[in-house]
């Protein structure tokens, strides 16, 4: 089975601190998402890349920036974090033309 | 991407068919239905798709109308696992260019003993 890890289940951070959201999926996918999941808001789409160093912005990129130097690796940096960004981050990871499959999350406390 | 409308919640009993029904009325020729779920506290899982005819795996059973305006996720014996967030989403074919999924509010389904 395709498994994306997100390497934190919980994160607290204080306002203003850099933080590195990390995904690694074991199955050579060329597509990697991040999504951010808000009560009421449903999933929205921050980044997505379709290739190594490759990144597209998704429909909330503001805030966010992405780095993907490795194909299994797809990190999502908040360069200042705020209040306002505490959230669940969603990770995922598919092959051009198949469905998605998604990590465990990442709950993030921006405090 | 096609907008679909779906119930906010539907409940059913242990053991019996859940049919959660998706419209998609402006959905075009090339593009497909895609089912997930959300279980609480987990990510999204995908359960199905199809384009133009019936699917079944070893999850749940899509029905899609022959106009494909609308669809049903069917799952056939219903378990208090399958109590979850079921999302339907239209989907341009990844020929079209870099589709993503753009998920809804979905179905909170709750299945009761």
């Amino acid at each position: 089975d395709v498994k994306v890890t997100q390497s934190s289940r919980y994160l607290v951070k204080r306002t203003g601190e850099k933080v590195f959201l990390e995904c690694v999926q074991d199955m050579d996918h060329e597509n990697m998402f991040w999504y951010r999941q808000d009560p009421g808001l449903g999933l929205r789409l921050i980044y997505f890349s379709y290739d190594v160093k490759m990144k597209e912005k998704g429909d909330i990129p503001e805030g966010y920036s992405v780095s993907r130097e490795k194909k299994e690796r797809f990190s999502l940096i908040l360069e200042s974090a705020s209040t306002n960004q505490t959230s669940m981050y969603l990770c995922a990871s598919s092959a051009t033309g198949h469905g998605y499959t998604f990590g465990s999350g990442t709950r993030l406390t921006v405090v | 991407d096609a907008k679909t409308t779906q119930p906010t919640s539907m409940d059913c009993a242990e053991g019996r068919a859940a049919n959660l029904p998706c419209n998609h009325s402006t959905i075009s020729g090339n593009e497909y239905v895609y089912w997930y779920r959300q279980i609480h506290s987990q990510g999204p899982q995908y359960i199905i798709h199809g384009l133009k005819n019936n699917e079944t795996n070893e999850m749940a059973s899509l029905i899609i109308t022959e106009d494909r305006k609308s669809s049903t996720l069917i799952l056939p014996h219903a378990t208090l696992r399958d109590t979850a967030v079921y999302y339907c989403i239209v989907r341009p074919p990844m020929n079209s260019g870099y589709s993503t999924l753009t998920f809804g509010k979905g179905t909170m389904l709750l299945v009761s003993p």
